[in-house]
């Protein structure tokens, strides 16, 4: 069964400084990923996916993620924090015997201004 | 405006009683999803739906129930069976399944 693992509980950076959530996967197969915020209280927002092509994929409100098919990770980056950013954020992998995606645990990002 | 809506928003439920959450959306999606959210848990899928009138159980299906007789509709039935309903339940539609959901903005579901 696919599955995605979030190693870090919450990640805590000041504005202004880069950010990095981690994201490891383990799929059979090809890997389809993708990364969702969410805001108390809130359903959550899609920020990008991948599904093939270019190894760095661009997404929503400057944020992007690196595949790294060997490192089996797909980890979110953004190169400046606002404080705005701060939210739970969830990887998710496509489960390809069920065609539903699996989400990780969620990486709560707090920003200090 | 196109969406995804959710309700109602809170929702209290005594022991014993069946409840429906409602999900609607009017994206023309063909696909929509139920998943519960427990605190440090993430999301789970509870039902999930590629088509109308077709519909498969996801990885906590038991004490729930779907129906998916129309496009814009997925409602979710919390029935007396699941003895521990409380929690926040999201339902999401997607044109596809690879590609992005949609997600409403969530029923917060407690037992009373």
């Amino acid at each position: 069964a696919q599955s995605v693992a979030q190693p870090e509980d919450q990640v805590n950076v000041a504005e202004g400084n880069p950010l990095t959530v981690k994201c490891t996967y383990s799929v059979s197969g090809n890997p389809y990923l993708f990364w969702y915020v969410q805001y108390p209280n809130r359903g959550l927002q899609f920020l990008l996916k991948y599904i093939t092509g270019d190894n760095l994929v661009k997404g929503s409100y400057g944020f992007e993620a690196e595949f790294n098919k060997s490192q089996t990770s797909f980890h979110l980056k953004k190169p400046s924090a606002l404080v705005s950013d701060s939210a739970l954020y969830f990887c998710a992998v496509r489960d390809t015997g069920r065609r539903a995606l699996t989400f990780g645990s969620g990486t709560r990002l707090q920003v200090q201004p | 405006d196109g969406g995804i809506t959710q309700s109602p928003k809170y929702l209290f439920r005594k022991e014993g009683q069946n409840v429906t959450l409602s999900c609607e959306q009017n994206l023309n999606h063909d696909a929509m999803y139920w998943y519960r959210q427990d605190p440090g848990q993430g999301l789970r899928l509870i039902y999930y739906s590629q088509i109308v009138n077709d519909f498969q159980k996801g990885d906590i299906a038991e004490g729930y129930s779907v129906s998916r007789e129309k496009k814009e509709s997925f409602p979710l039935t919390v029935t007396s069976a699941q003895k521990n309903p409380t929690a926040f339940y999201l339902c999401a539609s997607s044109v596809a399944d690879l590609d992005g959901y949609t997600f409403g903005s969530g029923t917060r579901l407690t037992v009373v």
